[in-house]
């Protein structure tokens, strides 16, 4: 199975704060990775897909990149309503595997 | 709009069973591949399985292999999952999915509100 080791678990930012998480795969997944948001009783909500890509509706301050098998999820002014865990996943071989996830908490 | 409704969770008894069923509405069911996603209570996402838009391929995370089963019926645009011999660490909540990308497994751009499944004594 493919790893994904997200860094930081948690991480304490204010707003307007510029935010990178960070989640390496164990091999080469081609780019295929996605971002989550996910907001305490609520459903995940895709952010980037394919490493870079913006997922329709989401604000262009969410970017995505990769260098390798190293992806970096950043927020470039963080706002209220960013303030939630963020997770990535690989959807380019079986079984699918999600990071372990990131906490971004009010500082 | 699209809607992925979730139903069929509960309590039940270590190695009991339930079905789980997602129902989706406002976009061509048939077309996509379908995805179960759960979370146990405080921690991290976990992919459970997937299936193709016809049904003919399916996968599974090693921990459910031969006690779960997805399975879709595109006539009535529902998603199911029969879960046998339930563990207590299968408590969870379960979400159905659906992949972003017409005709090809990928990441998930619509997910349903999810359904507790409690296993317990």
């Amino acid at each position: 199975d493919i790893q994904m080791t997200q860094s930081p678990s948690t991480l304490s930012a204010s707003v307007g704060d510029r935010v990178t998480i960070t989640c390496r795969a164990s091999q080469n997944i081609n780019s295929w990775l996605a971002w989550y948001q996910q907001k305490p009783g609520k459903a995940p909500k895709v952010l980037i897909y394919k490493a870079s890509s913006l997922e329709s509706g989401v604000p262009s301050r969410f970017s995505g990149s990769v260098s390798g098998t190293e992806f970096t999820l950043t927020i470039s002014s963080l706002q209220p309503d960013d303030f939630a865990t963020y997770y990535c996943q690989q959807y380019n071989s079986y079984p699918r595997t999600f990071g372990q996830g990131t906490k971004v908490e009010i500082k | 709009e699209v809607q992925l409704v979730e139903s069929g969770g509960g309590l039940v008894q270590p190695g009991g069973s339930l079905r789980l069923s997602c129902a989706a509405s406002g976009f061509s069911f048939s077309g996509y591949w379908m995805t179960w996603v759960r979370q146990a209570p405080g921690k991290g996402l976990e992919w459970v399985a997937n299936i193709k838009q016809d049904g003919s391929e399916k996968y599974y995370v090693d921990s459910v292999k031969g006690r779960f089963t997805i399975s879709r019926d595109n006539a009535k645009s529902s998603l199911y999952l029969q879960m046998n011999s339930l563990r207590v660490e299968d408590t969870a909540i379960y979400y159905c999915a659906k992949d972003r990308q017409y005709r090809s497994p990928s990441c998930y751009d619509y997910w349903g509100q999810g359904t507790l499944v409690t296993v317990s004594s």
